[in-house]
């Protein structure tokens, strides 16, 4: 069965400064890989998602992703946080067995410094 | 025009009440879910529906049922509600059972006092 590793409950960057979040994953094949952003009191937005191709996804937000299956790892970029990216971040990997489900991580909070 | 809608958004009630919050889709999807995210935030899947199928059944306490009278709805009853059932209850929708990603509703929030 799959499983999701987020290392960092809560990160704390200035506004202005570069993101990254960690994700870790355990999948026999290739997996699915998606990240969700949820605001407080929100339902999970999709940022992005991995299935196959090139390891480098864009999402939503100015938010990439990279696929690295050396270190099974899916971890989150931007390059310049703004204030409203506060939030809660889920980092989930689905299978390619149609009866699996998606496995959330635990998450990490996002706190932006003025 | 909302993809993923769930009703009630708050729900307080007493230990031992019976409840149901309803969820519905308009995306067209065959796929459902009902997901339980505590108190630390852990996300976890209950139940998923695919064209009113039960296709995944955690191991979560009878007192949850789940049903779906269409492909549309995806609703979850539970009886006599215990404290520790308070959560946020989020149903998600998805194209079908591959595993494509979810779309979520904006939860429930349940109080059980």
């Amino acid at each position: 069965a799959q499983s999701v590793t987020q290392p960092d409950i809560h990160i704390t960057v200035s506004e202005g400064a570069s993101l990254e979040l960690r994700c870790n994953y355990s999948y026999g094949a290739t997996p699915y890989l998606f990240w969700y952003v949820q605001s407080p009191g929100q339902g999970l937005q999709l940022l992005l998602k991995y299935f196959s191709g090139d390891t480098l996804v864009q999402g939503i937000k100015g938010f990439e992703a990279e696929f690295k299956r050396s270190q099974s790892s899916f971890n989150l970029r931007k390059p310049s946080v703004h204030w409203s990216d506060a939030a809660e971040y889920f980092c989930a990997v689905g299978a390619m067995n149609r009866d699996d489900k998606i496995i959330f991580g635990k998450g990490t909070r996002l706190h932006i410094l003025p | 025009d909302t993809a993923v809608s769930q009703t009630p958004k708050y729900l307080v009630t007493q230990m031992g009440n019976d409840k149901s919050i309803k969820c519905e889709q308009n995306l067209g999807h065959d796929t459902m879910y009902w997901y339980k995210q505590d108190s630390k935030k852990f996300l976890k899947i209950m139940f998923s529906y695919n064209n009113k199928e039960l296709i995944i059944n955690e191991t979560v306490p009878n007192r949850f049922s789940p049903k779906s009278p269409d492909k549309a709805h995806l609703n979850l009853h539970i009886n006599s509600l215990e404290l520790g059932d308070s959560a946020v209850y989020f149903c998600a929708s998805s194209p079908d059972r591959a595993n494509v990603e979810a779309f979520f509703g904006q939860g429930t929030r349940l109080t059980v006092v």
